[in-house]
């Protein structure tokens, strides 16, 4: 089946821990984007990779890290400095041929206790 | 500053009722938009995709429209279900953001048996 894998699915933390979400594609697509979101807002973007080797910060990237070794994984690590972690995370891909059609996975929620 | 915006937050009809879904943006230079539905605690859902070329997109019981001089987009569910329930989000890429989408806070919408 192709598509875009995300896990966990649920995730909870302590305050002052490193965690990593993943997300793996099997689509073939050379972009792929990290969002936040939060109760009752839009997607706000925290990095994205065009390219493998290669990766930009978004909106709010502060308090997090990504790394794009692999075509199709782009883990994202929250960070300790993250102030305010709890929230949904999602992993997406814009589809080729340019229509720029953007492809979700299903998401990662995280809980700081 | 290029923003996207959703009124109402949310919505409530009853089974049967045709409705429209609003999104404006505050720049007419886009690449495209695309409206999404997301069901509680799950990722996005594509349902629409406009190109900045185009005035309407069509699936089944939705249709999309676009007008940029105006920084509109209206989603048009005809005849609406309680599976219809749903938030629904529109996400606009403009020219200027380096292929990065902007996405609404989302109209969250319950259908009434």
């Amino acid at each position: 089946d192709g598509g875009i894998t995300q896990s966990p699915k649920y995730l909870f933390r302590k305050e002052g821990q490193n965690v990593t979400l993943s997300c793996e594609q099997n689509l073939n697509h050379d972009a792929m984007y990290w969002y936040r979101q939060d109760p009752g807002q839009g997607l706000r973007l925290i990095y994205y990779s065009q390219i493998v080797n290669d990766f930009q910060k978004g909106d709010i990237a502060e308090g997090y890290s990504v790394s794009r070794e692999k075509k199709e994984s782009f883990p994202l690590t929250v960070t300790s400095a993250q102030k305010n972690p709890t929230a949904f995370y999602l992993c997406a891909t814009p589809g080729p041929g340019g229509t720029g059609e953007l492809f979700f996975g299903e998401g990662s929620r995280l809980t700081v206790l | 500053k290029q923003e996207v915006t959703q009124i109402p937050a949310a919505l409530s009809v009853p089974e049967g009722e045709n409705l429209v879904l609003n999104c404006s943006f505050t720049d007419s230079a886009i690449y495209n938009l695309q409206w999404f539905r997301q069901d509680p605690g799950k990722g996005l859902t594509s349902l629409l995709l406009i190109q900045s070329s185009q005035r309407e997109q069509t699936s089944g019981r939705l249709n999309a429209s676009l007008d940029k001089s105006s920084g509109r987009s209206t989603l048009y569910i005809a005849a609406s279900q309680p599976g219809d329930s749903a938030t629904y989000l529109c996400a606009v890429r403009f020219l200027t953001n380096a292929g990065k989408s902007t996405f609404g806070d989302g109209t969250t919408l319950t259908v009434k048996p």
